[in-house]
């Protein structure tokens, strides 16, 4: 059993639309970070999440962490092809010292 | 430029035949961590190391050991490879703790027939 689900695991659209990816659990985390990992390459950082509630904003992309810290949100406004990648959510789950990572989302922006 | 370097990038082997993976940070990070990808499974970890001399089981450790003689190198050793362990392998690091944002090397794909 996944302890973070991300939805939808595969998401293909055309450029300019929007989308959002969502990363859910059970379990309270204390923070959680979002990352993008290109063909060939290791994930990268995107953004971390602390407070229930935050929302984060990197260019088009917007992150929100939900009130009760067990979910959270990447919103992509005009997608463009650069954005195609796998996203991963990971948390740290309360009291503990190591991230979990969802099973990841592949976006493909199709021109 | 800070970066977390893995080799081999790719290997093909064989059941049974020991292998390593080395791994080395140039960012004098603390805290070192072994992932594998797999499909639907997302990034699951192996063994992690908080510092030189201290390591730790992490999620799926079975058939693998690591070693952390310097601060900067954490290499993965696959004593008697299973073509289970065909995977997509990550070498990570951060300063001080496993729950800080991770740096990633560029991963080592590997194939065990």
């Amino acid at each position: 059993t996944q302890l973070l689900e991300q939805s939808p695991q595969f998401l293909s659209i055309q450029e300019g639309e929007n989308l959002t990816v969502y990363c859910n659990s059970s379990s309270v985390f204390s923070s959680l970070q979002w990352y993008r990992q290109e063909p060939g390459e290791g994930p990268v950082l995107l953004v971390t999440v602390v407070t229930g509630g935050e929302v984060k904003k990197l260019k088009r992309l917007t992150f929100q962490f939900g009130d009760a810290r067990k979910d959270s949100s990447l919103h992509i406004t005009a997608a463009q092809p650069g954005d195609t990648g796998l996203y991963l959510c990971a948390g740290v789950v309360q009291g503990a010292q190591k991230l979990v990572f969802g099973q990841g989302t592949r976006l493909t922006i199709n021109p | 430029e800070a970066q977390v370097t893995q080799n081999p990038r790719y290997l093909i082997t064989v059941t049974g035949k020991k292998l390593t993976v080395t791994c080395s940070q140039n960012m004098n990070h603390e805290y070192m961590s072994w992932y594998r990808q797999d499909p639907g499974l997302g990034l699951r970890q192996i063994y992690y190391s908080m510092n030189v001399e201290v390591t730790d089981k992490g999620d799926v450790p079975e058939g693998y050991k690591v070693s952390r003689k310097e601060k900067r190198n954490f290499p993965l050793i696959l004593e008697s490879p299973s073509p289970n362990q065909t995977s997509l392998y990550f070498c990570a690091s951060s300063a001080y703790r496993g729950h800080q944002p991770q740096h990633f090397g560029d991963g080592t794909r590997l194939s065990i027939l």
